[in-house]
């Protein structure tokens, strides 16, 4: 019941940029609400990519990026690597709902 | 170094209860809310509770509410998650999460800890 819809998968080759968006509703991402993007990668639990829409905690590489307009936001990873292959969600908050915190369905990037 | 250490888990028949414990360290746990988010197998993240620094505030998704109760002891730097009336749907990890003040992201993440629900 992710009310954040994202696309299932998106695959590049090493060294290509993907963009994996990230759309919402004037309840959660059109309210104002800030956009957050976390990685899982296989196995693991999930890490903090992107907070506040477009910052990256200390030590995530600048090959991500995140913006956010209107209703959708969008991450993007330039220079593609074979570390990079693993799930990604977008996370914001939903004044619509008793739910607070709603995650995006997550999107499978696959490096070819 | 920020460390969240979840425990409990373990196999359940349907209708009955588990408690799930998350200890802390690294961090001033008393300062920071906290939230419990649980991924069933195969599945996407689903939030489930959120907790204030002091307890003054709590919050439960809808699929949970009446049936989970959150709660904290800071003099234990532990957040807990008593699960009561489990349902197979209940099924999941469920991983502790610490509340970044400044934009309420979810900073450090613990390694989750398995519920199964069968009979």
């Amino acid at each position: 019941q992710s009310v954040l819809t994202q696309p299932p998968s998106v695959s590049g080759a090493p060294g290509q940029r993907v963009t994996i968006s990230c759309t919402g509703s004037s309840s959660n991402i059109g309210a104002g609400y800030d956009v957050h993007w976390y990685q899982q990668l296989p196995g693991t639990a999930p890490k903090l990519l992107i907070y506040g829409n477009s910052n990256r905690p200390s030590g995530v590489p600048d090959r991500f990026s995140g913006s956010k307009s209107g209703t959708s936001a969008s991450l993007a990873i330039s220079g593609l690597q074979a570390e990079d292959e693993a799930d990604y969600y977008c996370q914001s908050y939903d004044s619509s709902l008793s739910g607070f915190y709603v995650f995006g369905t997550g999107t499978k990037v696959t490096v070819l | 170094e920020v460390q969240l250490v979840e425990s409990g888990g373990g196999l359940v028949k349907p209708g009955g209860s588990l408690r799930l414990s998350c200890a802390a360290s690294g961090f001033t746990f008393s300062s920071y809310s906290m939230n419990w988010v649980r991924q069933a197998p195969g599945k996407g993240l689903e939030w489930v509770s959120s907790i204030s620094s002091s307890s003054s505030y709590i919050y439960y998704a809808d699929s949970v509410k009446g049936r989970f109760t959150i709660s904290r002891d800071n003099a234990k730097n532990s957040l807990y998650l008593q699960m009561n009336s489990l349902r197979a749907e209940d099924t999941a990890v469920y991983y502790c999460a610490k509340i970044q003040l400044s934009t309420a992201a979810l900073d450090y993440w613990g390694q989750g800890t398995l519920v199964t629900v069968s009979s």
